[in-house]
């Protein structure tokens, strides 16, 4: 079982909805990551808090607005989808980041997204 | 930026028999961490290395970095059904850049 917790499991949503993908961990890691995985890549980097402050956005659209409301928690808001945005969305988190910091990301299970 | 590449892309093996999946970066790794990925699910952390040279083992799975720190190679003896999966190598970005992955090798067993 993963240490990091992620809901909903699946999400089918249409393209004028707004839902929110919810991650949890009671690690005490200080950073919190989310990513992208489309079948048959590896995970792409969205978005990365370090010290509950965003550190990290890689160009993403700004239909999707993550959130960090503490230390433990790990929201990603998301409106106005379009259906090529469908894909697993992993949430991690690691005690520490940067080079030299040995922390391995630790994944939750994801939230498998369909727009339609 | 850093890359990482992994051969082969695919691998399908007999139960029992052994195997090897290779990693390799265009830039000296500052720590290379293995994973495996279950069709949909999240990834599972295996195996962290950061010294030239360091090999680490778990169980019947063994992780080796050589000593430049360019290349990494997993190994499975006897393979079972369950190590089926998708292996990751990731890494530490150089020079304050974001946690890498390689495209990963996508291994099955046959019972």
């Amino acid at each position: 079982d993963t240490e990091v917790t992620q809901t909903p499991k699946h999400l089918v949503m249409g393209m004028t909805n707004k839902k929110s993908l919810k991650c949890e961990q009671h690690m005490g890691h200080r950073a919190m990551y989310w990513y992208k995985q489309k079948a048959k890549k590896p995970p792409e980097l969205m978005f990365v808090y370090s010290y509950e402050k965003l550190s990290i956005n890689e160009s993403v659209p700004s239909r999707f607005s993550p959130e960090c409301p503490n230390s433990s928690l790990l929201n990603l808001h998301l409106h106005a989808l379009q259906p090529e945005d469908s894909a697993l969305y992993l949430c991690a988190s690691s005690r520490d980041r940067g080079r030299g910091s040995n922390s391995p990301l630790h994944f939750g299970n994801g939230t498998r997204l369909t727009v339609t | 930026s850093q890359e990482l590449e992994q051969s082969p892309q695919s691998l399908i093996v007999q139960e029992g028999k052994n195997l090897t999946i290779n990693c390799t970066s265009s830039k000296t790794l500052y720590g290379l961490y293995w994973y495996k990925q279950k069709y949909g699910e999240g990834l599972i952390f295996l195996m962290m290395l950061q010294k030239g040279g360091e090999e680490k083992s778990h169980e019947k799975i063994t992780a080796k970095l050589d000593e430049k720190k360019q290349q990494s190679s997993l190994h499975i003896t006897a393979s079972q059904p369950s190590h089926a999966g998708i292996y990751l190598c990731g890494a530490d970005g150089n020079y304050g850049q974001n946690f890498v992955f390689g495209p990963g090798t996508r291994l099955s067993v046959l019972p």
